[in-house]
């Protein structure tokens, strides 16, 4: 098993630029996440879902949006980037046998 | 805001127990702790959890005070790759609907000194 793979590793925007980070996992999850972090602070919660085609809001969602039309994949997109939204961003995913939450390795976004 | 109060850094020798605190004084009945590291950059891992037993596995054992406001982890034998930040988090379990995600705060950076 892969676990949550992450695409791009790096990107770089350009203000009012537009993307969408992909997150995929092979684990046959429910439940997935999108967090974001900030140089030198904890991950805040953006968006999540606990199935294919439910989506709900986290802490951090405006600038954002998500679907899930698979259980594998949960896309983020950015539609107009600000330089706001520099950040690393990280997936996750999870379901009901398991308290535990299985991160990707992130993608480090720029935005200038 | 964040249910959990840690100390912001923490100094261990390597070969010795590290032992992180952490403060949850207005944790719920159904609400567990769980603790997760961030090692340089990388997506956070998974150590352990528990709501009100103390707790052990091959990573780390998870000690809870009897009324639940604070617990302590402890890596017995830590070593240079435990250097990481470390993120003490309680929440409702998955299947008693807590599935909306992780909050964390800053956490402990736990540095491992040879």
């Amino acid at each position: 098993n892969a676990g949550v793979t992450q695409t791009p590793k790096f990107r770089i925007l350009k203000i009012g630029q537009s993307m969408t980070l992909q997150c995929t996992q092979d684990m046959n999850h429910n439940y997935m996440y999108w967090y974001r972090q900030d140089p030198g602070m904890g991950l805040k919660l953006i968006y999540y879902s606990v199935g294919a085609g439910i989506t709900d809001k986290g802490e951090v969602p405006n600038g954002y949006n998500v679907s899930r039309s698979t259980t594998e994949d949960f896309p983020l997109r950015l539609e107009l980037a600000a330089p706001s939204q520099t950040s690393v961003y990280f997936c996750a995913s999870s379901n009901l046998a398991t308290h535990e939450q299985f991160f990707g390795p992130g993608t480090r976004l720029t935005v200038l | 805001d964040a249910k959990t109060t840690q100390p912001t850094s923490m100094d261990c020798a390597e070969g010795r127990a590290a032992n992180l605190p952490c403060n949850h004084s207005t944790i719920s009945g159904n609400e567990y702790v769980y603790w997760y590291r961030q090692i340089h950059s990388q997506g956070p891992q998974y150590i352990i959890h528990g709501l009100k037993n103390n707790e052990t596995n091959e990573m780390a054992s998870l000690i809870i005070t009897e009324d639940r406001k604070s617990s302590t982890l402890i890596l017995p034998h830590a070593t240079l790759r435990d250097t990481a930040v470390y993120y003490c988090i309680v929440r409702v379990g998955v299947s008693g609907g807590g599935a909306d995600g992780l909050t964390f705060g800053k956490g402990t950076h736990l540095i491992i000194q040879p």
